[in-house]
């Protein structure tokens, strides 16, 4: 059973380029979260997917950021016109959803604005 | 407000110094503690999960446990490979997305 799996692993943008993130949560897993981190800092919540629901997106800047997770397929983070204080790690999770249910982390992706 | 905290924000330890890491809490209706390990340039990498005070958690020489307010890693004679950043998290009381604390960057030294 693979993990959690994201990619791509790196990824280079130019400023005001579009950033698509995928994010293939563990088999069986029907919930999903976006995490942020900057180097040397914490781990800041972005949003909390169930699929095709948006449960909470509460860290997620209201412009140029969205996200889905679809019926069918990954879920995608979209960075639109990328500036470089974009750039840092973006890490997924998946979970089964019940509140106490564990959540397993993909190897994140990590994004470079230049 | 639901709040993680974690503390200290980092430990030097000598190899076999044994020492413990705190989280505190303030979530209403705590439904799982979290406890992750991760490494630079990594994602977190689960290590426990504790759902009621006075529970128990072993794992090598990593023992987790939980009170109604925080919880502890206790690290038992350390070796460097365990040198990484613990985070622990809680989901939050109302829409049950994952809360980290900032966590506690280790370091072992031989």
């Amino acid at each position: 059973n693979a993990g959690v799996m994201q990619n791509p692993r790196h990824l280079v943008r130019r400023r005001g380029q579009e950033a698509r993130l995928r994010c293939s949560p563990m088999k069986g897993h029907s919930h999903v979260y976006w995490y942020r981190q900057l180097p040397e800092e914490g781990l800041k919540f972005m949003v909390y997917l169930q699929k095709e629901n948006i449960i909470d997106e509460s860290g997620m800047p209201k412009e140029r950021f969205s996200a889905e997770f679809p019926k069918e397929g990954p879920s995608i983070l979209r960075i639109q016109q990328v500036v470089r204080g974009d750039s840092a790690a973006y890490f997924c999770a998946s979970s089964q959803g019940d509140r106490g249910a564990e959540a397993f982390f993909g190897q994140g992706t990590r994004l470079t604005v230049v | 407000e639901d709040q993680v905290t974690q503390s200290p924000e980092a430990l030097r330890l000598q190899e076999g110094e044994s020492s413990s890491l705190n989280c505190s809490y303030t979530v209403s209706g705590l439904r799982g503690l979290f406890w992750y390990r991760q490494d630079p340039g990594k994602g977190p990498e689960f290590l426990f999960t504790l759902y009621s005070a006075g529970e128990e958690k072993e794992k090598e020489r990593l023992k987790a446990t939980l009170t109604k307010k925080e919880s502890f890693l206790h690290i038992t004679a350390p070796k460097p490979e365990d040198s990484a950043t613990y985070l622990c998290a809680a989901p939050g009381s109302n829409t049950g997305k994952l809360i980290f604390g900032q966590g506690t960057t280790l370091q072992v030294k031989p």
